[in-house]
């Protein structure tokens, strides 16, 4: 039962265009929404992360966007730079004593920007 | 540098042996959690420990077993190793149980032949 699912394994874009990383999600419990980006042989990075009672959080030029009602999130990169290629995770975490401190993964989308 | 590491960064194990792998969290930090990451798959929960008490566990045999430290580092042990449980093991520590932003280290790679 995969509650996050990231449906596009690989995105590949031009240098200075945006890039869009998708990410759906089943578990209308989750509250809390974090993306993570990991280089070969390194732990993810944390990037962003936004809150169910937001719909946009923006730091620099990454963008979260949360549309509840159909359970969907993007991560928007403007503009793409080749450094940001890589393998990027979408997570979800739930509220409630059985969900502290887990965090459900999607299965990750490889980003190639080139230059 | 998230302050996180994990030791071994490489591990290569028989089937049915047992291994440690050992993790030190970020300074401050009194969550740790760990996951699993196979091959092609975004990594899966094992358990967190806060304040040194098992805090939440996945859908993971008991085998898979762990321990926090007063410093709150922490270690996963796994007993009867199979060869599914090659992958790659990350641990991440946060300031709370939440896990609002945990930081990974580099992951411990696991083969078991």
């Amino acid at each position: 039962d995969q509650q996050v699912k990231q449906n596009s394994p690989s995105l590949s874009v031009q240098e200075g265009r945006i890039s869009i990383l998708n990410c759906d999600y089943t578990n209308s419990m989750f509250d809390y929404f974090l993306w993570y980006k990991k280089y070969p042989a390194e732990g993810p990075t944390f990037l962003i992360s936004i809150s169910s009672i937001k719909d946009k959080n923006e730091d620099g030029r990454f963008t979260v966007f949360l549309n509840k009602s159909a359970k969907h999130l993007s991560l928007h990169i403007v503009p793409s730079q080749p450094g940001d290629s890589a393998v990027y995770f979408c997570a979800a975490s739930a509220s409630g004593s059985s969900n502290t401190g887990k965090l459900i993964f999607g299965q990750g989308t490889t980003l190639q920007v080139k230059p | 540098e998230t302050g996180v590491t994990q030791s071994p960064t490489h591990l290569i194990k028989t089937r049915g042996q047992q291994v440690t792998l050992r993790c030190s969290s970020q300074s401050g930090h009194n969550t740790v959690s760990w996951y699993q990451q196979a091959l092609g798959q975004g990594p899966q929960f094992i358990f967190q420990y806060y304040r040194e008490e098992e805090n939440g566990r996945g859908n993971f045999p008991p085998r898979f077993s762990g321990l926090q430290f007063p410093n709150y580092s922490s270690e996963l042990n796994v007993n009867a190793l199979e060869l599914d449980d090659s992958a790659l093991y990350l641990c991440a520590s946060s300031l709370n149980r939440k896990n609002t932003e945990a930081f990974f280290g580099q992951g411990t790679r696991l083969t078991v032949v």
